[in-house]
């Protein structure tokens, strides 16, 4: 089946570490997306990529990284340097920047 | 920038009609969407409408777009306990890079 798949559903990490989430997509999408949940506060932005070899900073880029060497894997790299990483990590995708996202089941990061 | 609102919680009986509101800000908004958010996963689109259009029906479901006063709303017909979620109202605009933005949620309780 077609689809956007976040691994792991859940993750732990001890302060001073990085961690990679995954995000692949089998839909041929050209656009994709991270966001960050938090209780309250919505989905804010985090990166987002329209083509491949190409991503641009969302609003709170901060301590993140991101790479899209292939079209079908967009991961986010949570860095030490992110002082507050708890949160509902979501990544999304769409056909190209003027379509409806569709989303994965998330991941939930967990400081320790 | 954008911004959209939408008010936190809504509570309605089983078989009552639920109404959720949402505001944005961004006059060239070109898509509005509506997603649900069922506990710890993605984002599930239910439903999207174009800034050309007042209003689209689908089964339960009925979004009236309000484009003067920037007002979207979801109706849900027939409101039942298995549509106790979050909903999301997000646009995506030429201003914004076509990049979805999303409101805070919208809590929907449904009471037998």
């Amino acid at each position: 089946d077609g689809g956007i798949t976040q691994s792991p559903k859940y993750l732990f990490r001890k302060e001073g570490q990085n961690v990679t989430l995954s995000c692949e997509q089998n839909l041929n999408h050209d656009a994709m997306y991270w966001y960050r949940q938090d209780p309250g506060q919505g989905l804010r932005l985090i990166y987002y990529s329209q083509i491949v070899n190409d991503f641009q900073k969302g609003d709170i880029a901060e301590g993140y990284s991101v790479s899209r060497e292939k079209k079908e894997s967009f991961p986010l790299t949570v860095t030490s340097a992110q002082k507050n990483p708890t949160a509902f990590y979501l990544c999304a995708s769409s056909f190209d920047r003027n379509t409806e996202a569709f989303f994965g089941q998330g991941t939930r990061l967990t400081v320790v | 920038g954008e911004d959209v609102e939408q008010s936190l919680f809504l509570s309605v009986r089983e078989g009552d009609s639920s109404v959720i509101n949402c505001t944005y800000t961004d006059s060239s908004s070109t898509y509005l969407y509506w997603y649900k958010q069922e506990p710890g996963a993605g984002l599930q689109l239910l439903t999207y409408i174009f800034s050309n259009m007042d209003m689209k029906q689908d089964q339960r479901l009925t979004v009236l777009l309000n484009k003067k006063d920037k007002h979207l709303s979801l109706r849900i017909a027939d409101t039942q306990t298995g549509d106790s979620a979050i909903y999301f109202c997000a646009e995506s605009s030429s201003g914004g890079s076509y990049i979805p933005t999303f409101g805070r949620g919208t809590s929907l309780i449904v009471h037998p």
